[in-house]
């Protein structure tokens, strides 16, 4: 049973380009949660998709958009890249999106912006 | 506003216990989590609270007081693998449900 997957493992970007994070939820989960997580602190939550559909939203500017498809597998988008955004970026699924939901993180990408 | 406190390290040695306190601010509450993540890897699941007591959970347990804000996660038997970040996120009832996390307490476990 593979677990919560993520793609890539590290990547390296310049300022001002777009990237493009990928998740694929543990089998059985159908929410998927973007967290950011930058070095020393604890996730800070992005958004969750349901049903193909943006849940909730954590404040992160309109940068930070998603999409979630019909196999649940889900993506996360950041335009116009900033130094700031470098952190490691983790998804993390559940089943359902009704608490209370046990959260099974993948291994994170790490993102530098430099 | 929303606020949720851990300290930020924390040493203990081999064998002892270690209690790892949280306290939390929230305009609602729906439950309180702990996870553990070792450097460089991903957050897993420990415990779950969302009622007042003590959860037992083989070497470590986990206490709420909603009435206090306060939670403790409690780790015996400490192994040198018990090394790493624990963190507390509280669901906010008040605010969509969101969890908001701690920003974590490091763990280093002495021989």
């Amino acid at each position: 049973d593979a677990g919560v997957t993520q793609s890539p493992t590290h990547l390296i970007k310049t300022r001002g380009q777009q990237v493009t994070l990928r998740c694929s939820p543990k089998s059985g989960h159908d929410t998927v949660s973007w967290y950011q997580q930058a070095l020393g602190q604890g996730p800070q939550f992005i958004f969750q998709y349901y049903e193909e559909e943006e849940r909730q939203r954590g404040n992160f500017p309109d940068r930070f958009s998603g999409h979630q498809f019909p196999n649940y597998s889900s993506e996360l988008n950041v335009n116009a890249l900033l130094l700031g955004d470098s952190a490691l970026y983790l998804c993390a699924s559940s089943r359902g999106a009704e608490p209370p939901e046990k959260l099974f993180f993948g291994s994170g990408t790490q993102l530098s912006v430099l | 506003g929303q606020n949720i406190d851990q300290p930020t390290e924390m040493t203990a040695t081999e064998g002892a216990i270690v209690q790892i306190n949280c306290t939390y601010q929230t305009s609602g509450f729906n439950g309180l989590f702990w996870y553990q993540q070792h450097a460089g890897e991903a957050p897993t699941f420990l415990s779950y609270n969302v009622l007042d007591g003590l959860e037992e959970k083989g070497r470590f347990s986990s206490f709420l007081s909603r009435s206090k804000g306060y939670s403790y996660l409690l780790l015996k038997e400490l192994q040198m693998k018990d090394s790493a970040s624990y963190l507390c996120a509280v669901r906010d009832a008040g605010n969509n449900r969101k969890l908001i996390w701690g920003l974590g307490t490091s763990l280093a476990v002495n021989p």
